[in-house]
């Protein structure tokens, strides 16, 4: 039972674009949402989060939105930028405090 | 100042030998958690520690899945008997404690079973 889903496998997009990234969860109890970055061979590096009592936050060119009702978040990155190249991970945390990740959105920008 | 350290990076292992790994956690984070990330799959919870309440054991896929944590610092995930299913990357987070939920990740440890 996947509770944190992320249904794009990948992303392809040009420098200077936006680009979206999509995650859907079934666990209304999750109360913090947090997007992580991937490089190959390395760990997961913290990108930007949001509380489940907001329903947007940015941080530069990164802008996750939230939407409760249909259990949705988002990332946005403008302008894309080829660094940007990475697979993204959506997680979510309800009380236990453990994270619950989906499987990944490969992104990829290109020039 | 210093993330999360993780060793070794690589280990191959031949079936039914045992393995440990081992996290250094950042410095002060009282909560420490334990992921595999499997080929194509996405990041799946096996352990969490906080402070010195009991871990929380729950993602632990079988018994031959163990971890300790010693001085509420360190940490080790031991793989008894390894079987082939369970290669993957084993990466380690850690983080401030209960209401701080941003977690930092080390580097991973690479995991083949022969």
């Amino acid at each position: 039972d996947q509770q944190v889903k992320q249904n794009s496998p990948s992303l392809s997009v040009q420098e200077g674009r936006i680009s979206i990234l999509n995650c859907d969860y079934t666990n209304s109890m999750f109360d913090y949402f947090l997007w992580y970055k991937k490089y190959p061979a390395e760990g997961p590096t913290f990108l930007i989060s949001i509380s489940s009592i907001k329903d947007k936050n940015e941080d530069g060119r990164f802008t996750v939105f939230l939407n409760k009702s249909a259990k949705h978040l988002s990332l946005h990155i403008v302008p894309s930028q080829p660094g940007d190249s990475a697979v993204y991970f959506c997680a979510a945390k309800d009380n236990t405090d453990k994270l619950i990740f989906g499987t990944g959105t490969r992104l990829q920008v290109f020039p | 100042g210093a993330g999360v350290s993780q060793s070794p990076s690589n280990k191959v292992t031949e079936k039914g030998k045992d393995v440990e790994l081992r996290c250094d956690p950042i410095s002060g984070h009282t909560a420490l958690y334990w992921y595999r990330q499997s080929l194509g799959q996405g990041l799946e919870f096996l352990i969490y520690f906080q402070g010195n309440s009991a871990p929380d054991k729950s993602g632990l896929p079988s018994d031959r899945f163990s971890a300790e944590r010693t001085g509420g610092s360190v940490s080790t995930l031991t793989i008894q008997r390894t079987q082939q299913e369970d290669s993957a990357v084993y990466l380690c987070a850690s983080s401030l404690g209960r209401g701080q939920e941003t977690q930092y990740f080390g580097p991973g440890t690479r995991l083949l079973v022969l």
